[in-house]
């Protein structure tokens, strides 16, 4: 029940194009849903989250869509750019300072 | 956001030698961390909650007697991997919340080998 699933393992999108990458999880308790980009030998950075009280959040080319009923959650990458090639990992989290359970993360390639 | 650092960023050791990684919340008071281990093409996996003034909580599987944490100060939380072995070779990456916020932080990682 503590997991989040995570797909595609992989994904190679053109240049320009639009990236997708769904998670689904169980627990009701989360609250806090973060995604986060790692490149190869780097620690991972906080991209973009959302918190279970609305249904998409939207940063620059970066949006998260929230499907509360579903127990799903996804992050769009709009006009990929190779510079976003990385893995990409979404979490979830129960409450403030709490500890991140990781889905299984997506590494993404664009192609230029 | 907030800077958190790890130190060293990568280290080599002997086999049956300790190493100690340090992790630094910069600009931020931290009362929690957290550590994480990554192998190659796989997730992050907790290995414990660091917590000022207290005790390390430690996930299911993970021998306290051998990663040791100690929460020292508001900023500082290092963890010692004792009589390390081959097989704890792995990027070691630490974490801290902003107080009063959900967000968290990652240090940029320690890639310890063991030979």
């Amino acid at each position: 029940q503590q997991q989040v699933k995570q797909s595609p393992q992989s994904l190679i999108v053109q240049k320009g194009g639009i990236s997708i990458i769904n998670c689904a999880y169980e627990n009701t308790a989360f609250d806090y849903f973060p995604w986060y980009q790692q490149f190869p030998g780097k620690g991972p950075a906080l991209l973009i989250a959302i918190r279970p009280d609305v249904s998409e959040k939207k940063e620059g080319r970066f949006t998260i869509s929230f499907n509360k009923s579903a127990k799903q959650f996804s992050l769009h990458i709009m006009d990929s750019q190779p510079g976003d090639s990385a893995t990409y990992f979404c979490a979830a989290s129960v409450n403030q300072g709490g500890k991140l359970i990781f889905g299984q993360g997506t590494e993404l390639s664009v192609k230029p | 956001g907030a800077v958190v650092s790890q130190h060293p960023s990568w280290v080599i050791c002997k086999s049956g030698t300790s190493v100690k990684i340090e992790c630094r919340s910069l600009d931020f008071q931290a009362t929690t961390m957290f550590w994480y281990r990554q192998f190659p093409k796989q997730s992050l996996m907790l290995m414990a909650t660091s917590n000022e003034g207290s005790k390390a909580t430690y996930e299911q599987g993970v021998e306290k007697d051998k990663f040791l944490i100690n929460h020292a100060s508001l900023t500082l939380s290092t963890l010692t991997v004792t009589s390390a072995h081959p097989e704890d070779s792995s990027f070691y990456i630490c974490s801290a919340p902003t107080q009063g916020s959900y967000e968290q932080y990652f240090g940029p990682g320690t890639r310890l080998t063991v030979t």
